[in-house]
């Protein structure tokens, strides 16, 4: 299963651009990025996700590099409840389950 | 449209208690997956049901199973708790599991906080 490789924590400026990035050097063809959020002691919050095309939606954008090795989720303009943990994650092909690491904390300042 | 529920939302046990975790999924998803989240960790699967039928399990001990009913909901039981079970168990459904492929996306409950003492 493809691993992936994310900053342990960010900061950024209530209403600016967060630029969240994410390494899946050893994705496979079939295997799909995705991104959940978890809010303090909140379940995980499905973001968006995508297979090589770039993909927006009305939380956030997905840029997926074209060797597929890479991606970075931006929010576009981050507000104080979107400071929360961040996953990225590839979707096994081995399997159903998501494999989740640390994720990334991510800080929104006033 | 109602979200997955999880009942109940937190839960105080002692050590070599058994205990019962209920999760109801998206009205139409008929899959259900249960996740443990320790402190300060990303959640870990521990099971997934389709069709009332175990699709995939975890790296847990015996004392985790779990069930899924013919309406599609689902429990999780954990007998002769630990204190390291103490943790915040999720659920998650989807609409049909592994049959649905790699792009289905899973939704998360809200969690049952889980503190053995």
């Amino acid at each position: 299963d493809a691993k992936t490789t994310q900053p342990t924590s960010m900061d950024c400026a209530e209403g600016r651009a967060a630029n969240l990035p994410c390494n899946h050097s050893t994705i496979s063809g079939n295997e799909y990025v995705y991104w959940y959020r978890q809010i303090h002691s909140q379940g995980p919050q499905y973001i968006i996700h995508g297979l090589k095309n770039n993909e927006t939606n009305e939380m956030a954008s997905l840029i997926i590099t074209e060797d597929r090795k890479s991606s970075t989720l931006i929010l576009p303009h981050a507000t104080l409840r979107d400071t929360a943990v961040y996953y990225c994650i590839v979707r096994p092909s081995s399997g159903q389950n998501f494999v989740f690491g640390p994720g990334t904390r991510l800080s929104v300042l006033p | 449209d109602a979200g997955v529920t999880q009942s109940p939302t937190h839960l105080i046990k002692t050590r070599g208690q058994q205990v019962t975790l209920r999760c109801s999924p998206i009205s139409g998803h008929k899959s259900v997956s249960w996740y443990q989240q320790v402190l300060g960790q990303g959640p870990q699967f521990i099971f997934q049901y389709y069709e009332k039928e175990e699709r995939g399990r975890g790296n847990f001990p015996d004392r985790f199973s779990a069930r899924q009913f013919p309406n599609y909901s689902s429990e999780l039981n954990v007998n002769a708790l630990l204190l390291g079970d103490s943790a915040l168990y999720l659920c998650a459904s989807s609409l049909m599991g592994l049959a649905g492929g790699f792009q289905e996306t899973q939704y998360f409950g809200p969690g049952t906080r889980l503190l053995v003492l």
